[in-house]
């Protein structure tokens, strides 16, 4: 079955740098596209980008372009998301998803919890 | 960007009832439009797509209707395990999602 496995929380100060794997299982891994999504404390859904691994082509929200990049290792399974310049406001739980039937996201990782804190 | 809007923000009902919920994008986004559950604690479950899809597992009792720039997410008779925060999105341009529309008893 489709498994993605995201790596372990991160307590990170403002202006440095977090990186998030997320690593998929049980999926033919190229034949899919990868989106990372935050949902701050409390708050709602937000897609900050996504990547198609085959073409190692990526997008990305208006709002996080110049602070986010998304990868992928094809050997390795996994996605990544970088996020800098990190901003008390960025603490939020970050998903990676599966991105299907067009750009939904059917199939969710378990969240990582990114802290920004001084 | 395409803004989504849900309502009511709450929505107070008792099992059995049946539950109306919107979403008004800001413009049109045809029928691209996608419904999420989601429980305390809990990641996102996809519900419905493209507006009137059920995904895999999810039980009849719940559907969608809408094109264009008006949908809503019915559920016609509220089981215990139904009470949660539910999201609209869309994917006709980036990716957005609406603010939420909680579930209560």
């Amino acid at each position: 079955q489709v498994q993605l496995v995201q790596s372990g929380a991160e307590v990170k100060k403002p202006g440095s740098s977090v990186k998030v794997s997320c690593k998929a299982s049980g999926v033919t891994f190229r034949s899919y596209a990868f989106s990372w999504v935050r949902q701050a404390p409390g708050q709602g859904l937000e897609w900050m980008g996504g990547i198609i691994p085959r073409f190692a082509t990526a997008n990305y929200a208006q709002k996080f372009q110049g602070r986010v990049t998304i990868t992928a290792n094809e050997s390795a399974t996994t996605v990544y998301m970088e996020l800098s310049s990190l901003r008390f406001e960025d603490t939020a739980i970050y998903y990676c998803a599966r991105v299907d039937h067009g750009y939904y996201f059917h199939y969710w990782g378990q969240g990582t919890l990114v802290t920004v804190s001084s | 960007e395409i803004v989504l809007t849900q309502s009511p923000a709450t929505l107070s009902v008792s099992p059995g009832e049946r539950a109306t919920l919107s979403c008004r994008a800001s413009q049109s986004v045809n029928s691209y439009l996608a419904w999420y559950q989601q429980k305390p604690g809990q990641v996102p479950r996809l519900l419905i797509y493209d507006a009137s899809n059920r995904a895999t597992g999810i039980p009849a009792r719940f559907s969608g209707s809408g094109s264009g720039t008006d949908f809503t997410l019915t559920i016609s008779s509220l089981e215990p395990e139904d009470f949660a925060v539910y999201y609209c999105q869309q994917r006709g341009n980036w990716p957005t999602f609406g603010q939420g529309t909680r579930l209560e008893i």
